[in-house]
């Protein structure tokens, strides 16, 4: 079975400040691992992916994760947080064996960024 | 590229009526998903189309639900005999795998309430 853990329920950072929130993931085999951000009242926006290659993926907005086989993490980060930053992150992870392509989610993080 | 668009996107209903939600996803995308997400918790998984076929469905779907999606094109998820733990916000997302594009565009959902 896959699971993923935010252990975070919120985080908070100043604008201008880095921001990080972390995800760690079981699965059997290689993982394909997401990120994705929820507005208030909104779908689920992708924000980047790791499928293979080099460990640091870069994303939208300014956001990058980093893919670490040993810790089981794909901790997504900002260098410089905006105030529009804030919102619901999800991380997300599919087993390269699962040929059927569903994604396990975590419970999500509230990131709140203040002027 | 229109987007994947859900219909409709809040829907009060009481307690024993059936509804029906609809999803139409991007154009040419061959896999269509549907999650389940409640307050405080992430998406999760409850089917799966390839095309006009049904490979997968979650044990939370249980047999007063039914998805469909005739022709490949828009899906189909009603829920009959509703509950009031059946209260959730429905969200569809779809994806085309070719390549390395593996991620899923989710829809805006559609909040149910049963009161």
């Amino acid at each position: 079975a896959q699971s993923v853990a935010q252990p975070e329920d919120q985080v908070n950072v100043a604008e201008g400040n880095p921001l990080t929130v972390k995800c760690t993931y079981s699965v059997s085999g290689n993982p394909y691992l997401f990120w994705y951000v929820q507005y208030p009242n909104r779908g689920l926006q992708f924000l980047l992916k790791y499928i293979t290659g080099d460990n640091l993926v870069k994303g939208s907005y300014g956001f990058e994760a980093e893919f670490n086989k040993s810790q089981t993490s794909f901790h997504l980060k900002k260098p410089s947080a905006l105030v529009s930053d804030s919102a619901l992150y999800f991380c997300a992870v599919r087993s390269l064996t699962d040929s059927w392509g569903k994604l396990q989610f975590g419970a999500g993080t509230q990131v709140v960024v203040t002027p | 590229d229109t987007g994947v668009s859900q219909d409709p996107r809040h829907k009060i209903t009481k307690r024993g009526q059936n509804v029906t939600f609809r999803c139409d996803p991007i154009s040419e995308h061959n896999r269509l998903y549907w999650y389940r997400q409640t307050l405080g918790q992430g998406p999760e998984f409850l089917t799966y189309f390839q095309n006009e076929a049904q490979l997968e469905k979650s044990r939370l779907l249980s047999d007063r639900f039914s998805a469909e999606r005739p022709k490949g094109s828009f899906s189909t998820l009603e829920i009959q005999r509703t509950e009031q733990g059946d209260s959730a916000m429905y969200l569809c997302a779809s994806s085309l795998e070719v390549g390395a594009t593996y991620e899923q565009y989710f829809g805006p959902g559609t909040r149910l309430t049963v009161t």
